[in-house]
């Protein structure tokens, strides 16, 4: 089984500051690692994944992430964040194999970007 | 991308009724999968849906609450039966990517209000 701990439920934050948001994950085998941004009363938008090969990840809207095995993390980062950038944002990971697309969810983190 | 249609968008029921959510896909897919997103929490697997055999539910979810029809490649429906308020939540169907490469597409979800 696998589970997902986003250890920030809020980050408050200046716009044009960077910000990271963080994730660490367990996994008794190997994962795939997704972001995933929720905008107020919309659905799931994916961000960005961690399949394979290169640790860092760039995505849309400037986001990248970097995954670390040896952490068991993959921390979400943008160098200067919008004010449109507030949302709730949601670390999973997949187990693979025969059901990569079941994803458990991490508890998300409240991004909210101040003028 | 495969595109995902949920009916209804919205509802508010009473307490003691059952609402049938659909899900429609517009290609075929092997595994479909459920989630609930209470407020303010995160997502949560309800169940997968196979075509053709009978839904897998996750901990602390069961079939005569929740049961799942799973009638075709492009179709699932869950029901929530005899509702009370704790079932009011975002309820969202999700799809297995075509491939590794991709990522689970979800709906658009299901805002359930129970009163």
């Amino acid at each position: 089984a696998q589970s997902v701990t986003q250890l920030d439920s809020q980050v408050p934050v200046f716009e044009e500051a960077p910000v990271e948001l963080r994730c660490n994950y367990s996994s008794s085998v190997s994962v795939y690692l997704f972001w995933y941004v929720q905008y107020p009363n919309q659905g799931l938008q994916l961000l960005l994944k961690y399949l394979s090969g290169s640790t860092l990840v760039k995505g849309i809207n400037g986001f990248e992430a970097e995954f670390n095995k040896s952490q068991t993390s993959f921390h979400l980062r943008k160098p200067s964040v919008h004010i449109s950038d507030t949302a709730e944002y949601f670390c999973a990971v997949s187990a693979g194999g025969t059901s990569y697309g079941k994803l458990t969810f991490g508890q998300g983190t409240i991004l909210t970007v101040h003028p | 991308s495969a595109v995902i249609s949920q009916k209804p968008s919205r509802d508010i029921c009473q307490r003691g009724t059952s609402l049938t959510i659909q899900c429609q896909v517009d290609s075929q897919v092997t595994m479909m999968f459920w989630y609930r997103q209470q407020p303010g929490q995160s997502l949560t697997l309800i169940a997968t849906a196979n075509q053709g055999s009978e839904a897998t539910y996750e901990s602390g979810f069961v079939i005569d609450k929740f049961p799942i029809s799973r009638p075709n490649l492009t179709f699932s429906t869950l029901t929530v039966s005899n509702m009370s308020p704790e079932d009011s939540s975002i309820y969202l169907c999700s799809v297995e990517p075509p491939d590794r490469a991709a990522e689970a597409f979800f709906g658009q979800g299901t805002r359930l209000t129970v009163v």
